[in-house]
Formats: structure tokens, sequence, C-alpha cells
């Protein structure tokens, strides 16, 4: 088993539409990261999250962090093709100055 | 652009070659990570390097061999790699080591086939 587990692995959906994706762990983590990489690209970093019932918003993107810090959601509105990739979790374990990242969701937005 | 360059991009060898990924980062950051990406599993830690000493070895096989010249330099030798090597090897670097609330960049990676 993950440390970190992320569902859905593959999401596929029409532009315009909604979509949420989850971060799900039993530990309690310090701070949680949100990533997206494109094909061929590495990760690049959308936001942290440090503080239980956190939530931040980017553009069309909202990110919130569990109240007892062992999850985090990604919430996209109106998904446009430029959102596809794939999403990584990774977080710091409470105790622990190692980030662990999840296996991620391969997110496809179809025009 | 993240301001962390890898090279080379695309890489085939066979299991008796001996090659070296270079990762270059212009941010000024004191820490230099490797990275392995495999299909269907999460990112795996391999080698973290901090003001050019090694801090943490996640139990990589002794057929990587990393190099740290300088804050802005790093190496991973490769030599008699096995097929299940294959996989996209990131460079990363961060300002300190500490990672609470500290940002990754990535490099674009190095896509390894072993044959």
């Amino acid at each position: 088993t993950q440390l970190l587990e992320q569902s859905p692995q593959f999401l596929s959906i029409q532009e315009g539409e909604n979509l949420t994706v989850y971060c799900n762990s039993s530990s309690v983590f310090s701070s949680l990261q949100w990533y997206r990489q494109e094909p061929g690209e590495g990760p690049v970093l959308l936001v942290t999250v440090v503080t239980g019932g956190e939530v931040k918003k980017l553009k069309r993107l909202t990110f919130q962090f569990g109240d007892a810090r062992k999850d985090s959601s990604l919430h996209i509105t109106a998904a446009q093709p430029g959102d596809t990739g794939l999403y990584l979790c990774a977080g710091e374990r409470q105790g622990a100055q190692k980030l662990v990242f999840g296996q991620g969701t391969r997110l496809t937005i179809n025009p | 652009e993240t301001g962390v360059t890898q090279t080379p991009r695309h890489l085939v060898m066979g299991m008796t070659n001996k090659k070296s990924l270079k990762c270059e980062q212009h941010l000024g950051h004191n820490a230099m990570y490797w990275y392995k990406q495999s299909a269907k599993k999460p990112l795996e830690l391999m080698f973290v390097y901090n003001f050019k000493e090694q801090t943490e070895n996640n139990s990589v096989p002794s057929r990587f061999s990393p190099e740290c010249p300088n804050s802005s330099h790093l190496f991973l030798h490769l030599h008699t790699l096995q097929p299940e090597d294959s996989a996209l090897y990131l460079c990363a670097s961060s300002r300190d080591r500490q990672i609470t609330n500290e940002k990754l960049f990535f490099g674009s990676g190095t896509q390894l086939s072993v044959l």
C-alpha cells in the first residue's frame, strides 16, 4: 500500500465539465503539495497547503486540505484541454523531512 | 523553463554500457535531487545533495552513482543497468533541503531505455 493514494488513476472528460480528484492517506501531513506534469516535462508545483481545512484557489482550480490534514482534493471548474496532464500530490509526513508522492491522476480533457 | 536543465532528453543503452545523466540549475539553490519515475509507480527519491554533500541515499543499487561537483551541477553515472531500470529520471532543486513549504523545481527529465 502507498502512503498517498490518489483517485481516480485515470479520468477523461469533455471540455467544460467539472471534476474532482482526491489524495488520501491514513497519516497526518505537515503540508501537501499538488503538481501538474505535462507529457515530456517534469512536474510543476501548483500549490502548497499547510493548515487543516485550508482552501486555495488558482483560477479555475480549487485545492482543499482536510481538517485532519490526512487528505486533499483538487477541483477543476469548466475544464479546458490545457488542463490535460498528470496531477501529483506530494506530502511531508509530520515529523519526517521527506516528501512522498502519490502515483498520480492522469487527466484528459477532450475538446 | 524551470531553471533546471537535464541532458540528454532521451537515452538508449545496453546493459554493458556506461553513460551519465547531467543536471544543471540556474536558480542559486543549495539542494539537488534525483528522482525515478516509472509507469504506475509514485516518484521515487533516489539521492539528495545539500551544499554538495550527499545527505540521502534511498537504498539505490550501486549501479547508479551520483556526483555533485558544485551546487549547480548534478550527475548520475550509470553502469551495468538492468531493463527494469528503464524509466524517466528527473532532477530537481530547491532553495534549502528542508522540505516544508519548499518548492521543488524539476527538470524535463531523461527518458532512459535499457535494452
